[in-house]
C-alpha cells in the first residue's frame, strides 16, 4: 500500500516570498492533515479536513498560509508571505477517520531566509 | 491548557542496555494515547495506540504501557537501528467523531550505541 506523497522535499525561499507544498494522502483515507514541525519540537496541527471540509483550522495563521483540498483527495498548504519563523518541516498525514492512527508522509522541509 | 510532557529529552544506551521513556499527560477525559517513532528526515510512523489504564502492546523490543497519568515505552535490550526520536501524542479537547487533533510532546531522542 502505497504511502502518503508530499512534495517538494526542500524548498528554500526569501522571506515575503509565497511557497506552495502538495499532499497526496493514502488511497481511501477520508481525513487529512498539515502539521508544522519546529526543530527540536513535535508536530502541531495547522488544519484537518475531513473530505474537501475543513474540520478544525484553529491553529492556522490565517492572515498568511491558507489549505485546501478541493477534490477531497489531494491537499495544497500555502504560505503568503512567509516569515523567517515559518522555516520548519511540514508534515501531512491521513486516516481513515477523524478518530484512528494517522500516517504521515516524508515532509516537506522550508528555509525562509 | 492541554499538555504533553515527555522525559528524558535525549537518553544514551549502549546496546542491550533495557530503558524506559516516560510521556505524562493532562488531557481530560482521556480517549487515546498515541506512540511514535521518527528518524531524522522522515515523518512520524505510528507504533502503538493505548485507550484505557492497564493496557499494554507489544512490537519487537518496545513495549507499551498506560496508566491514568502516564504512559512508559520500555525498550528492551535495544539495538542500535533502534536509535529515532521517539513522540508521544494526546488528544486535543475536542478530539473524538470527526476531530483528530493530536497534542505531540516534544520527543526522546534515543541513541543506542553498539
Amino acid at each position: 500500500e502505497a504511502g502518503v506523497a508530499q512534495s517538494p522535499r526542500y524548498k528554500i525561499i526569501e522571506k515575503r516570498q509565497s511557497v506552495a507544498f502538495w499532499c497526496n494522502p493514502i488511497s481511501g483515507h477520508a481525513t487529512l492533515y498539515w502539521y508544522q514541525q519546529i526543530l527540536g519540537q513535535g508536530p502541531k496541527l495547522l488544519i484537518q479536513f475531513q473530505n474537501n471540509g475543513v474540520v478544525d483550522d484553529s491553529q492556522l495563521p490565517k492572515d498568511r498560509f491558507s489549505a485546501e483540498r478541493l477534490k477531497g483527495v489531494d491537499s495544497t498548504l500555502k504560505i503568503q508571505p512567509a516569515k523567517l519563523e515559518d522555516s520548519a518541516v511540514y508534515l501531512c498525514a491521513s486516516s481513515l477517520s477523524g478518530a484512528n492512527e494517522q500516517f504521515f508522509g516524508p515532509g516537506t522541509r522550508l528555509t525562509v531566509l | 491548557e492541554d499538555q504533553v510532557t515527555q522525559s528524558p529529552e535525549a537518553l544514551r544506551l549502549q546496546e542491550g542496555e533495557s530503558s524506559s521513556l516516560n510521556c505524562s499527560y493532562t488531557v481530560s477525559g482521556l480517549r487515546g494515547l498515541f506512540w511514535y517513532r521518527q528518524d531524522p528526515g522522515k515523518g512520524p510512523e505510528f507504533l502503538f495506540t493505548l485507550y484505557s489504564a492497564g493496557e499494554e502492546k507489544e512490537k519487537e523490543r518496545l513495549k507499551a504501557t498506560l496508566t491514568k497519568k502516564e504512559s512508559f515505552l520500555h525498550i528492551t535490550a535495544p539495538k542500535p537501528e533502534d536509535s529515532a526520536t521517539y513522540l508521544c501524542a494526546g488528544p486535543g479537547m475536542n478530539y473524538g467523531g470527526s476531530q483528530g487533533n493530536l497534542i505531540f510532546g516534544k520527543g526522546t531522542k534515543l541513541s543506542v550505541k553498539p
